[in-house]
Formats: C-alpha cells, structure tokens, sequence
C-alpha cells in the first residue's frame, strides 16, 4: 500500500532533550516536506526537499533541522525542543504532481 | 500579506443540503495549483481536490467541486449533499512553483458541522 509513515504518533518529551520523528514513503517519491499545525495557523511548512541531498527552508524552520540521505526517508530533528514547539506536525511526499501525500501525523507535547 | 485566506472559522449545514467553504487566495504566479484537504477528528489529512491555474474547467470530484474564479483569486469548495461524515476540518492550500519553489500555503481552515 502506498503511503507515508511517521512515526511516533505521539511523543511527550521535556525541554532540551533531542528528538528525532522519523517519516519514510514508499512511493519513490522525489519531494517530501514536514508541516506544523496550530489551532487557528493552519499548516505551516518547515523544511521540504527536492531529492536526496536537497533541503530548503519553509516559513518556520527555526528550531529544526531535516536531512533527506535516502530518497525514501526525510526525519524531522529537533536538537533542543521548547514548549512552543509543541504542535502537531505532518510529513509529506509528491511526485511533484498533486496530490501531496500525508503522513498520519505526530502530536509532540514538549513540557 | 496572507497567501490562502479562510474567513470561515465555522460552518453549519443541514444534511443533504450543499454547502460552500470559501478561500481566496493571492500570488503573482501564473502558473499555481489549489488543492483541498479534509481532516476529519482522527486527524489524518485527505486529499479531495485539486485545481490548475491553467485549467479552464472547474475541477469536480464527486460530491465536490472547487468553484475557481480567476480573476477573483478566489477557489471554494462545493459540497453538495452533505452527510454526517463531512463534518470536519477543511484546509485549501496552494502550491506556486514559479515564485515560491515548492513551498505549499495552507489557509487557517474552516471547521464544517452537518447537521442531522
């Protein structure tokens, strides 16, 4: 089956600690991309890439860092998490035609 | 300046009527995508539908279709015949690759209740 995975689902996690939510697709997709979403912001986009080795910033990248080194896997680091990071936050591929595909999603509570 | 804009916090609608979730938008692009996502409670995103600046039919998809007026910037989502598995969080999005690279704009979303 043809989907995007994320995984944790959930993660609550304390101030400062290093986190890493992983996200992978099968479909051999070149583009993949993670999103935050806030009540009343809607999703916002903080890194994407175009292929392995390519990673652009979005419109909030501040506190993350990704690295696309396979084509199928793209994690979404977080080297000191703080509360205001607490969101929940989606993955994303595309063969660069629509639509873009989601993960399930991984609501991080950071305390 | 907002690029996806959705005034429409919350939507009410009886079953089986049609319902329209607005979105405008805004870019310099002439060449852009719009799409429509439902998120239902559980939280996944679904893709509904999706519409290219270029095309000169209004996209349909089932029970939706995404209304697009060009010069109006504006993209809204038809539903008609609404059913109690609609309600829902519905985000309209767009993708400008001339301007913006890959980057994808969600609007803040319109929460939609069918009413029984």
């Amino acid at each position: 089956e043809a989907q995007v995975t994320q995984n944790p689902r959930y993660l609550i996690t304390v101030t400062g600690k290093k986190l890493t939510v992983t996200c992978s697709q099968n479909m051999n997709h070149e583009y993949m991309s993670w999103y935050r979403q806030d009540p009343g912001l809607g999703l916002r986009q903080i890194y994407y890439s175009m292929n392995v080795e390519v990673t652009d910033k979005g419109d909030v990248p501040e506190g993350y860092k990704v690295s696309r080194k396979e084509k199928r896997n793209f994690p979404l680091i977080l080297e000191s998490p703080s509360p205001n990071q607490t969101s929940l936050y989606f993955c994303a591929s595309s063969s660069g035609r629509p639509p873009l595909h989601f993960g399930n999603g991984t609501r991080l509570t950071v305390t | 300046a907002q690029k996806i804009t959705q005034t429409q916090p919350g939507m009410f609608v009886q079953e089986k009527e049609a319902v329209t979730l607005d979105c405008t938008y805004d870019t310099s692009d002439q060449s852009y995508g719009l799409f429509w996502y439902k998120q239902p409670s559980s939280g996944e995103m679904i893709f509904l539908i999706y519409q290219g600046s270029y095309d000169e039919q209004n996209a349909t998809e089932g029970r939706y279709s995404l209304n697009f007026q060009k010069a109006r910037k504006s993209a809204n989502l038809v539903i008609s015949a609404s059913q109690l598995g609609d309600s829902a969080m519905y985000f309209c999005a767009m993708r400008e690759p001339l301007v913006t690279g890959n980057q994808f704009y969600f609007g803040t979303g319109t929460s939609l209740t069918v009413i029984p």
